[in-house]
């Protein structure tokens, strides 16, 4: 079956940064595109990257382009979400998603449980 | 960018009632309209895509309806595993972006 499992999540300063992993299973992962969706108490979800299967394309939240990366490595099933410049309002539990088709139909099929970020002085 | 708004905001209900969200969009989508089942402390849960296709393993009490702008996520007939908060999404273009979300409590 599918599985999705974050880590790298816990609490960091503004300004400073934290790397995101995902590890896939239970499907082929390199024929998928990826989300990071991200959910806060007062903003419900929120939508923050996605890159293609192979990693050719990637699109980003506009309040965290120039921020934030994302990144995938096929040989290792992993999905990454590199996060630069870190600010309180980031804080959130990030999410990593799987949309059901291969350049994105940009919408996701199956989630992970989540890893929260905080961003606090 | 796209905006969703979704109404109501929150609804009480018992098991066995129907009960409508309606999700609205601020251009036109399409079809390409997802909603997801949401509870606490679990990862969410697609339920439909495509405005009206109900992804695979999900009961048929819910269903989807619209194209264009207005849509709705209706539940037939209540479930007591059916209290949560459920969300629409747009996926007609980049960025994607969600509705505010619906919460539905028991009466």
């Amino acid at each position: 079956q599918v599985q999705l499992v974050e880590s790298g999540g816990g609490v960091v300063q503004p300004g400073k940064s934290l790397r995101l992993s995902c590890a896939a299973s239970g499907f082929t992962f390199s024929g998928y595109a990826m989300h990071w969706v991200r959910q806060t108490p007062d903003k419900g979800l929120e939508w923050v990257a996605l890159i293609w299967f192979d990693g050719s394309n990637e699109h980003y939240a506009d309040s965290v382009k120039g921020r934030f990366t994302i990144s995938r490595d096929n040989s290792k099933n992993m999905v990454y979400l590199q996060m630069n410049s870190l600010r309180v309002e980031d804080t959130a539990v990030y999410y990593c998603a799987r949309d059901p088709y291969s350049s994105a139909w940009r919408f996701a099929d199956y989630w992970g449980q989540g890893t929260l970020v905080t961003v606090s002085s | 960018d796209i905006q969703m708004t979704q109404s109501p905001s929150s609804v009480s209900a018992s098991v066995g009632d129907r009960v409508t969200i309606t999700c609205r969009a601020s251009q036109g989508i399409s079809r390409w309209l997802a909603w997801y089942q949401h509870k606490v402390g679990e990862a969410p849960k697609l339920l439909i895509y495509g405005a009206s296709t109900l992804e695979s393993g999900v009961p048929s009490r819910f269903s989807g309806n619209g194209s264009g702008t207005d849509f709705t996520l209706t539940i037939s007939s209540l479930q007591p595993e059916d209290f949560a908060t459920y969300y629409c999404q747009q996926a007609n273009n980049f960025p994607i972006t969600f509705g505010p979300g619906t919460r539905l409590e028991i009466k």
